[in-house]
């Protein structure tokens, strides 16, 4: 039973358009979300988190949004650039307890 | 330059053989982690410390094996790798459990 799903595989969209990602948990015991970004070879890195007592949460052109009644989470990323081009991994903790990711959805930022 | 680093980056391994795969952050973070992941997966939690002295058990931790001996230093050891621990292996840090997580490069491990 995977608690945190990213139904879209991958994703590709014009520079300069908008990005969204979506996330969705059933565990409504999750109370942190975070996202991190991974490019081909390396390890992920965070990019954005946000808390359960909050419905958005904005650093610079990524903003991510949390709808608790319908257990989604997405991220928004405007304006898109080709560097954002990478796999995008949402995750989910619970009481500051362990972290479990979704399986990641591939970005590609066309010029 | 601060971060954590994993080695080795790769390693073909025969089935049955001992590996122990070494993960080092000089972040003086608290908590470590190994995941893994696999083709087109999310990554799943192996094993995970806390803090220097403790380690829990993740969501697939069969046929793996943790250590925290100090904070910066958590191996992952194989002790008869099987051809299903093919996989990437990433380790990663964080200041506590609170925190974000600061991953490794990976190591690439294949099991013939």
């Amino acid at each position: 039973d995977q608690q945190v799903k990213q139904n879209s595989p991958s994703l590709s969209v014009q520079e300069g358009r908008i990005s969204i990602l979506n996330c969705d948990y059933t565990n409504s015991m999750f109370d942190y979300f975070l996202w991190y970004k991974k490019y081909p070879a390396e390890g992920p890195t965070f990019l954005i988190s946000i808390s359960s007592i909050k419905d958005k949460n904005e650093d610079g052109r990524f903003t991510v949004f949390l709808n608790k009644s319908a257990k989604h989470l997405s991220l928004h990323i405007v304006p898109s650039q080709p560097g954002d081009s990478a796999v995008y991994f949402c995750a989910a903790r619970a009481n500051a307890g362990k972290s479990t990711f979704g399986d990641g959805t591939t970005l590609t930022v066309k010029p | 330059i601060a971060g954590i680093t994993q080695a080795p980056t790769s390693q073909i391994l025969a089935a049955g053989r001992r590996m122990t795969l070494r993960c080092t952050q000089d972040m003086r973070h608290n908590a470590m982690y190994w995941y893994r992941q696999d083709l087109g997966l999310g990554l799943r939690l192996i094993h995970y410390s806390n803090t220097a002295g403790t380690t829990g058990k993740g969501e697939v931790p069969d046929g793996y094996s943790v250590s925290r001996a100090n904070t910066d230093d958590f191996p992952l050891t194989l002790a008869s790798a099987v051809p299903s621990q093919t996989s990437v292996y990433f380790c990663a840090s964080s200041e506590t459990t609170l925190n974000e997580q600061f991953f490794g490069p990976g190591t690439r491990l294949t099991v013939l």
